[in-house]
């Protein structure tokens, strides 16, 4: 059974913090995307990685980087959180052919 | 550039059939997705259509494609409470020189919401 896991479901931080969200999948899938959602905006792309230390822009990446040392781990970081960036927080993975992305639980972040 | 719009929201009567609708750009598309995503969860595939398909049935689940309008729709026949959710629909990014590393295009997401 297809499984992507995030490190935590809820997560609180203070302006200016440095904030790791993980996600893990066992799919052996090349592809790894995150997103946030927020209401009315639908998902947005903040970054996605197609191979291991390999990384592209998204649509909205600033203020964001991320990391993929291996193959099945794809992190998100925030250097110095704020306010804006309480969002929720999506992780996805995907392969070939059919690019049909498997989506984690996701992380419901506020920044106070 | 590549775009997916759907409506935003549904209403329908429990028991009577939900047809959401999505409408996309880009014509070389080789797969289009319905999503579900329940209150406070991930987002999970419901159901795919490959393009050189005119309909999927799945259950309860119809996908009509026509490639002419770029017009893509989810039948839900015997809507239940359980259905409320938002659905999203979405295509694989498509340019040139992508390879293996798609990304996909979303539309909003419709919420739909069954009423007793």
């Amino acid at each position: 059974d297809v499984k992507v896991t995030q490190s935590s479901r809820y997560l609180v931080k203070r302006t200016g913090e440095k904030v790791f969200l993980e996600c893990v999948q066992d799919m052996d899938h090349e592809n790894m995307f995150w997103y946030r959602q927020d209401p009315g905006l639908g998902l947005r792309l903040i970054y996605f990685s197609y191979d291991v230390k390999m990384k592209e822009k998204g649509d909205i990446p600033e203020g964001y980087s991320v990391s993929r040392e291996k193959k099945e781990r794809f992190s998100l970081i925030l250097e110095s959180a704020s306010t804006n960036q309480t969002s929720m927080y999506l992780c996805a993975s995907s392969f070939p052919p059919n690019y049909e992305q498997y989506f984690g639980p996701g992380t419901r972040l506020t920044v106070t | 550039g590549e775009d997916v719009e759907q409506s935003l929201f549904l209403s329908v009567r429990e028991g009577d059939s939900s047809v959401i609708n999505c409408t996309y750009t880009d014509s070389s598309s080789t797969y289009l997705y319905w999503y579900k995503q329940e209150p406070g969860a991930g987002l999970q595939l419901l159901t795919y259509i490959f393009s050189n398909m005119d309909m999927k049935q799945d259950q309860r689940l119809t996908v009509l494609l026509n490639k002419k309008d770029k017009h893509l729709s989810l039948r839900i026949a015997d809507t239940q409470t359980g259905d409320s959710a938002i659905y999203f629909c979405a295509e694989v990014s498509s340019p040139l020189n992508a390879g293996n590393n798609r990304k996909l295009i979303w539309g909003l997401g419709t919420s739909l919401a069954v009423n007793p």
